[in-house]
């Protein structure tokens, strides 16, 4: 089966920008997750979608991040205005099942640095 | 609250030596636990789940309740095992929210 796909695979901007970016999940999967990976972090949840409905989003800075799935796959996700502090690796992953107990595909990634 | 902590940020050994990655975990409830592993330009992928008792490449990790880890351990390293290592700890079985720990790297050195 195709992998998890992410566009762009890297991004620069100046702070006060705005960026998107798309992914899009392996067919057939329901969930999706969107995490921010801060370098020398692990990847941390910043929204999860079940079809196109948000299940969890604790911890998307909502002032500036939104995302949306609009049809139940494909996802975007969008930052307006960029901090420098949002300089990281931005992982989108699916899973078939909802409670992940068989773990995630996640996609290669979209590198954004903010200048 | 829910935390998962890999308190070795690099781990170097040669290749044939024991390998143990150390996670610790903090969560009230009946914890869901992942090892993910990422090579060298790669994709995070999924290495194993406790829940399947399962050896992957070698590796294998018991899930421990009353010390609150899930040590991920392999008998011989090889060169090809050199990754960054994730820990993860899945927050609720309703959503499958994942919690992850820093990460370490393993080096193998020949």
């Amino acid at each position: 089966e195709a992998g998890v796909a992410q566009s762009p695979r890297y991004k620069i901007i100046e702070k006060r920008q705005s960026v998107a970016f798309w992914c899009n999940p392996i067919s057939g999967h329901a969930t999706l997750y969107w995490y921010q990976q801060i370098l020398g972090q692990g990847p941390k949840l910043l929204i999860q979608f079940q079809n196109n409905g948000v299940v969890d989003d604790s911890q998307l800075p909502k002032d500036r991040f939104s995302a949306e799935r609009l049809k139940g796959v494909d996802s975007t996700l969008k930052i307006q205005p960029a901090k420098l502090e949002d300089s990281a690796v931005y992982l989108c992953a699916s899973s078939r099942f909802r409670t992940g107990d068989y773990g995630y595909t996640f996609g290669s990634g979209t590198r954004l640095t903010v200048v | 609250a829910q935390r998962v902590t890999q308190p070795e940020k690099l781990l170097s050994v040669f290749k044939g030596a024991p390998v143990e990655l150390k996670c610790n975990y903090s969560y009230s409830g009946s914890p869901e636990l992942f090892w993910y592993v990422q090579y060298s330009r790669q994709r995070l992928q999924l290495l194993l789940r406790h829940i399947s008792r399962e050896s992957i490449k070698g590796f294998t990790a018991d899930l421990n309740k009353g010390e609150t880890s899930f040590h991920l351990k392999k008998p011989f390293a090889q060169e090809e095992d050199s990754a960054m290592y994730y820990c993860a700890l899945s927050s609720s079985s309703n959503t499958g929210k994942l919690i992850f720990g820093q990460g370490t790297t393993l080096q193998v050195k020949p």
